[in-house]
């Protein structure tokens, strides 16, 4: 079956401009999970969903990061005025059911984000 | 509060040899998953193999197994017979065993197999 989608594959901006990022996970999947990977790093949690709700939001680094999931299946992840700092690769992933091996995190190809 | 430690930055080994990643990790949680990723240079991560806290073996999917030590603390991954393919960044990675939770990763091993 399908994978993780995630769109667009690459994005260019400027400083200050907002940006959406969009990620189709995969069907069935309850949980949904966002990550920022900087060049050479690991990743960095941003937030998840269970559902349509966000249990969990501890990673988003500023109130300029937000994020969204509509009918439990896509999100949406919004950068506000984006910084420089703000480039990355925003990962997204998708996890069957709770717990134990159900909470194995299937990932989308990434969105590679560069803020000029 | 959790976390994850792979000491090795970057390791080099030989075609069709076996490899051992380190992972040690911290945890107060009395039940957890442990999962291996490979990311190649495309970028993608990819699910290699997971191993919960309460599993009496060691986890194994076809060349990779996962070497856990509780009371230690560990959780190597063993490639056996390593391919030019298997060269990407290897992550470790924890995941308390409750309700969907994110995933605590590891810096990272960056693995080179040499022909």
């Amino acid at each position: 079956g399908a994978g993780v989608s995630q769109s667009p594959s690459n994005k260019v901006t400027e400083k200050g401009k907002d940006v959406e990022l969009r990620c189709d996970p995969i069907s069935g999947h309850t949980a949904l999970y966002w990550y920022r990977q900087s060049l050479g790093q690991g990743l960095e949690f941003l937030i998840y969903f269970q559902g349509n709700s966000a249990p969990d939001k501890s990673g988003l680094p500023s109130d300029r990061f937000s994020a969204e999931r509509t009918g439990g299946s896509v999100s949406t992840l919004t950068i506000q005025r984006t910084q420089q700092e703000d480039s990355a690769v925003y990962l997204c992933a998708s996890s069957p059911t709770s717990g134990g091996e159900g909470n194995t995190q299937y990932f989308g190809p990434g969105t590679r984000l560069t803020v000029l | 509060a959790q976390k994850i430690t792979q000491t090795q930055p970057g390791m080099f080994v030989q075609e069709k040899e076996a490899v051992t990643l380190d992972c040690t990790y911290d945890t107060s949680d009395p039940s957890y998953g442990l999962f291996w990723y490979k990311q190649p240079s495309s970028g993608e991560m990819i699910f290699l193999i997971y191993q919960g806290s309460y599993d009496q073996q060691n986890a194994t999917e076809g060349r990779y197994s996962l070497n856990f030590q509780k009371a230690r603390k560990s959780a190597n991954l063993v490639i056996s017979a390593s391919q030019l393919g298997d060269s990407a960044m290897y992550f470790c990675a924890m995941s308390p065993f409750g309700s969907a939770s994110k995933i605590i990763f590891g810096s990272g091993t960056r693995l080179s197999i040499r022909p």
